[in-house]
């Protein structure tokens, strides 16, 4: 089926360590962009990309980073992991960059840092 | 830049009841709204949306929500809530290739 798919789902890291969350969208969608989910916050922009090769800041960037070598695929690292960056991560993207499309998200990529 | 607030963070609310969920925005210009809802353990869904015209708009699920520029809100309702409405809601703004969401309200249906 069409979608964004975000792997890993479940992730447990320690205090310093690198990893990749993946994120993949078969729509030919040109903008894709990274949330974050805490309690009480709801989503916050970390990254976005309006094409590939372009990518920008979002709200929260510190400690993250993202590259887009495709259309189809847009990666968030984070190269080392603090307490802080336990979160809920949703990956979504639409068709071009008019704000009025609507975004099409993710499942979440849950990430826990010890 | 665009903020969303969400005054209420839970609403317990009967089933066969009518909800309503507040959202107020802060943008300069004219905003694009949306309402998406969470269901727990999956990824946000669009219920609406509001770009221009009539101030009133039908979503899924029996959802509507209402555009009031003078009060800079956006809430959503829905006359007779089900069971399965349980979920959490959010608001968002949309605006230069970004939305912002406000905090979100937990909806809780009881029997």
């Amino acid at each position: 089926n069409a979608g964004v798919t975000q792997t890993p789902k479940f992730q447990v890291l320690k205090t310093g360590q690198s990893m990749t969350l993946q994120c993949a969208q078969d729509m030919n969608h040109e903008y894709m962009s990274w949330y974050r989910q805490d309690p009480g916050m709801g989503l916050r922009l970390i990254h976005y990309s309006v094409g590939a090769g372009i990518t920008d800041q979002g709200e929260v960037p510190n400690g993250y980073n993202v590259s887009r070598s495709t259309t189809e695929d847009f990666p968030l690292r984070l190269l080392s992991a603090a307490p802080s960056q336990t979160s809920v991560y949703f990956c979504a993207s639409s068709y071009s960059t008019d704000s009025r499309n609507v975004l099409t998200f993710g499942a979440g990529s849950r990430l826990t840092v010890l | 830049a665009q903020s969303v607030t969400q005054p209420d963070i839970h609403i317990t609310v009967s089933e066969g009841a009518s909800l309503e969920l507040r959202c107020n925005y802060s943008y300069g210009a004219t905003p694009y709204l949306f309402w998406y809802v969470q269901s727990p353990g999956q990824g946000l869904q669009l219920l609406l949306k509001y770009f221009s015209g009539d101030t009133l708009v039908q979503g899924i699920k029996g959802f509507e929500a209402e555009f009031k520029r003078s009060q800079s809100s956006f809430n959503l309702r829905k006359p007779s809530v089900h069971w399965s409405d349980a979920a959490e809601y959010f608001c968002a703004v949309g605006a230069r290739y970004k939305l912002s969401f406000g905090a979100g309200t937990t909806v809780t249906v009881r029997a």
